[in-house]
């Protein structure tokens, strides 16, 4: 595809349990970033890689907050025990060299009941 | 605390007049300045964008000011159309820095017919 995709669209879960949120970025993106949009705010930073690597994880809210990319390419955002206020859309972007032109994925939707 | 701010959560204007919407930031290190226009159901997409070494930058209908001093932007859509209707955020990032988007909380802006 030519965009950003991110699977699945809407994830409904119960308090505790384990979920994960996949990106796939643009074909020959280095970089891909994800962000977390609550109601009424914008989208806040969670986690930026650089290839493979993590390149700053500092949005992560705590160690119940993990994610991957183990081959450059796909990353997935994995949370555990979740809570009802993981509830949020889960966006993910990337980019290809330049930090201003990071284009982003249509979002997953959580709900934590 | 917002470093990125935009006071206003809507606006409403009609067709084939000026929308302006403000964004006011707090950190003088920040150095380039991004609007997001996002729909319902997608992701942000970019928009337009303006360096710190610029005082206005202009691209169709959309032209963003910059005010250094009073660390304030603006965008200015003219003329207003009504597929111009969506959520704007301002969003903020620094050069050298981690590459993440600081954003505001967005402004809704309505284009009556």
């Amino acid at each position: 595809g030519a965009g950003v995709s991110q699977t699945p669209s809407n994830k409904v879960t119960e308090k505790g349990k384990y979920v994960e949120l996949r990106c796939d970025p643009i074909s020959g993106h280095t970089a891909l970033y994800w962000y977390r949009q609550s109601l009424g705010q914008g989208p806040e930073f969670l986690i930026y890689f650089q290839g493979t690597g993590a390149a700053d994880d500092s949005g992560l809210p705590n160690d119940r907050f993990f994610a991957v990319r183990p081959e450059g390419s796909v990353s997935t955002l994995k949370i555990q025990r979740t809570e009802r206020g993981d509830s949020a859309v889960y966006l993910c972007a990337s980019s290809l060299f330049s930090y201003n032109e990071q284009f982003f994925g249509p979002g997953t939707r959580l709900t934590v009941l | 605390d917002q470093q990125v701010k935009q006071n206003s959560p809507s606006l409403s204007v009609q067709e084939g007049r000026i929308s302006i919407l403000n964004c006011d930031y707090t950190n003088s290190m920040f150095d380039y300045f991004l609007w997001y226009k996002k729909y319902p159901a997608e992701g942000p997409t970019f928009l337009i964008s303006i360096s710190s070494i610029k005082d206005k930058n202009e691209d169709g209908r959309f032209t963003v000011f910059l005010n250094k001093s009073a660390k304030h932007l603006s965008l200015h859509i003219v003329p207003s159309q009504p597929g111009d209707s969506a959520v704007y955020f301002c969003a903020t990032i620094t050069q050298g820095g981690s590459e993440k988007l600081v954003f505001g909380k967005g402004t809704k802006l309505t284009v009556n017919p």
